[in-house]
């Protein structure tokens, strides 16, 4: 079965410092898609980031930027310079790529600090 | 893009009561999921729809559950009757199945829902 780790259940960094969060999952496919997902106090479910699994560099979006190794099946999420607006939880996804449904993993909850 | 839209976005409503949630997609969007979130089970994939079709609904968790799509643009959740434990917040989110980006899932705002 495919399933999705995240082993820190909460976290904390201060302001303008950088931090990881992991991933970890569990598949036998070679195609498919990985993803960050983020969820601040308002509830609403935000993408933060995506990788393809067939491509090899790792992606960016601006501040976060992820490590992919695609041989160890770990998928970590790199927030640079984090703001008071970063905090919030985090959820890693495991998307197959034949359209199915996501698996998800139970989120990290992260505390940016002034 | 209006995004995915939901309606409510608060619910309360007394135990026994019909509960309806509805949602529409992304426009030009082909699969749609619904989701529901609580502090003790986290993140639960009740329902997922391609082309209006329910594909899989293993994650519903009993009869009271009921979700329909009867056309591209709408989907609703209903529940009935009611109970305390369904309290929750409930999500909808959409996924093209075609083009740059048919892999990722947008969500709407959610439904808090509380059954007194």
């Amino acid at each position: 079965a495919q399933t999705v780790t995240q082993s820190q259940p909460e976290m904390s960094v201060q302001e303008a410092e950088t931090v990881t969060l992991s991933c970890t999952y569990d598949t036998s496919e070679s195609n498919y898609y990985l993803f960050w997902y983020k969820q601040p106090p308002s509830r609403q479910m935000i993408l933060v980031i995506r990788q393809e699994a067939y491509k090899q560099q790792n992606a960016t979006e601006n501040r976060f930027s992820v490590n992919f190794q695609k041989a160890a099946k770990s998928f970590s999420l790199k927030i640079s310079d984090s703001q008071l607006g970063d905090t919030a939880m985090y959820f890693c996804a495991f998307g197959p790529g034949n359209n199915r449904k996501l698996i998800w993993g139970l989120g990290t909850s992260l505390a940016v600090n002034p | 893009d209006a995004g995915v839209i939901q309606s409510p976005r608060h619910e309360v409503t007394e135990m026994g009561q019909e509960v309806t949630l509805r949602c529409k997609p992304i426009s030009g969007h082909n699969s749609l999921f619904w989701y529901r979130q609580t502090m003790m089970r986290g993140l639960e994939l009740l329902i997922y729809f391609n082309n209006n079709v329910p594909i899989d609904d293993s994650g519903m968790p009993e009869d009271r559950f009921s979700a329909k799509m009867p056309n591209a643009s709408f989907s609703t959740l209903k529940i009935q009757p009611s109970e305390p434990r369904d309290s929750a917040v409930y999500f909808c989110a959409s996924r093209g199945l075609a083009g740059a980006g048919a892999d990722t899932q947008y969500f709407g705002p959610g439904t808090r829902l509380t059954v007194l």
